[in-house]
């Protein structure tokens, strides 16, 4: 099994422009999440998905930042317009839902310059 | 350089001795709790897990202690190695069924030689 799959592992972009991050969870897991890295906050959770329909999106942080799931084997986080609060590193995660465990990618670091 | 942001605590250990690592959680109603490990440039990689309805677990080297009381977590290693060196996360799921991680701000084991 090759895991949980991002990309692109690094992205570095100007402010006010359109970033996507792209996932590819670990075939068969029926639960992703999108967590987010920084020194500041450690790791929030963002979003998660259930089944492709997200459940939970109170820790995204505002409306610039948006999370898709077409299917069950693709999930795209985009923030449009990006600021320079932004960069951190981005991981996606997926599980089996339940009391199982998640299971990262391993991440796209993301600078807003 | 380095940002200003989160002291993570940390700890050393001589490689070969037996190390601990502590984590208070948050929520009494918390009722799965999972032990991370993050490598540099990697993304967080499942370790262990314990129920609420269990106080210890033990895995290859590893033994995770959960005190309901207190609301204690710890993660111990066993004859430490090189390969050891982390930083090491708890995370406990508040969601009442369903799956939300909170994690903890982690701490930094180093493994000397």
């Amino acid at each position: 099994d090759a895991g949980v799959i991002q990309s692109p592992r690094h992205e570095v972009t100007e402010m006010g422009q359109e970033v996507t991050l792209r996932c590819k969870p670990i075939s068969g897991h029926n639960s992703l999440f999108w967590y987010r890295q920084t020194m500041m906050r450690g790791l929030e959770l963002l979003i998660y998905f259930n089944n492709n329909v997200p459940i939970d999106d109170s820790g995204m942080p505002e409306d610039r930042f948006s999370a898709k799931m077409p299917n069950a084997s693709f999930s795209t986080l985009k923030i449009q317009p990006s600021e320079p609060r932004d960069s951190a590193v981005y991981f996606c995660a997926s599980s089996l839902g339940g009391d199982s465990p998640l299971h990262f990618g391993n991440g796209t670091r993301l600078t807003v310059t | 350089g380095e940002s200003v942001g989160l002291h993570l605590p940390t700890l050393s250990v001589q490689e070969g001795d037996n190390s601990i690592i502590n984590c208070a959680y948050s929520n009494s109603a918390s009722d799965y709790f999972i032990w991370y490990k993050q490598e540099s440039g990697k993304g967080p990689q499942f370790i262990i897990d314990i129920r609420s309805n269990m106080d210890k677990r033990q895995g290859q080297r590893v033994t995770v202690l959960l005190n309901k009381t207190v609301k204690h977590l710890s993660l111990q290693i066993a004859a430490t190695q090189p390969g050891d060196s982390a930083v090491y996360f708890c995370a406990e799921n508040i969601g009442q069924g369903a799956q939300k991680l909170v994690f903890g701000q982690g701490t930094r084991l180093t493994i000397n030689p």
